[in-house]
């Protein structure tokens, strides 16, 4: 079955703990991406990568950092979490080509940075 | 950013009636997609029309664009308590590429038994 999965579904941890939310993708896609949903706000695009080896920030890097060793797996890390990281995230993943854009996401992973 | 921008933010319909979403967006597009989001889970692709379209059907869904006044709308026919999600329209910009996927703040849609 395509899909792509994320790993904690739910995490709770402290301010400055690092932290790491693996993603990964079953569907050889190139792009992967990650997002942050908050309430009013919608998603908005943390990183994305174009494929191995090639990442670039997106509307709200600050605090993350990613990296793509390989083409099925994008993580998301976390390097000293704050309360207002709080947040939930989605990584999803694309074709180029499918030359569309749709993007197919995980089930997401709710943080929470006491 | 921001570029689609849904209307209204919520909607409460009783089962069997017909939802009707509206998308707004600012700047010219490859295509707009639409995608539904249960509670709490990922957001699931739904439907695409491409720039050149006016008209499209899924099932139950019926998506519009209208290009001139820069909007989207879709229609959920015979709608069903499982409907009952938010749903968010996202805009790709001409390249038509994941990366320029920009996504508005969604219309959460219930429908009641």
């Amino acid at each position: 079955e395509a899909q792509v999965t994320q790993n904690p579904r739910y995490l709770i941890t402290v301010t400055g703990k690092k932290l790491t939310v693996t993603c990964s993708q079953n569907m050889n896609h190139e792009y992967m991406s990650w997002y942050r949903q908050d309430p009013g706000l919608g998603l908005r695009q943390i990183y994305y990568s174009m494929n191995v080896e090639v990442t670039d920030k997106g509307d709200v890097p600050e605090g993350y950092k990613v990296s793509r060793k390989e083409k099925r797996n994008f993580p998301l890390i976390l390097e000293s979490p704050s309360p207002n990281q709080t947040s939930l995230y989605f990584c999803a993943s694309s074709s180029w080509t499918a030359n569309t854009g749709e993007l197919f996401f995980g089930e997401g992973s709710r943080l929470t940075v006491l | 950013s921001q570029q689609g921008e849904e209307d209204p933010q919520a909607l409460s319909i009783q089962e069997g009636e017909n939802a009707t979403m509206n998308c707004s967006y600012k700047t010219s597009i490859n295509n707009l997609q639409w995608y539904r989001q249960n509670s709490g889970r990922g957001l699931v692709h739904l439907i695409l029309i491409r720039s050149n379209e006016r008209e499209k059907h899924s099932g139950r869904l019926r998506v519009t664009l209208d290009t001139s006044k820069k909007s989207s709308s879709l229609l959920i026919t015979a709608s069903r308590a499982a409907d009952t999600a938010s749903y968010f329209c996202a805009t790709a910009d001409r390249s038509g590429s994941a990366r320029q996927l920009t996504f508005g703040s969604g219309t959460q849609l219930t429908v009641l038994p």
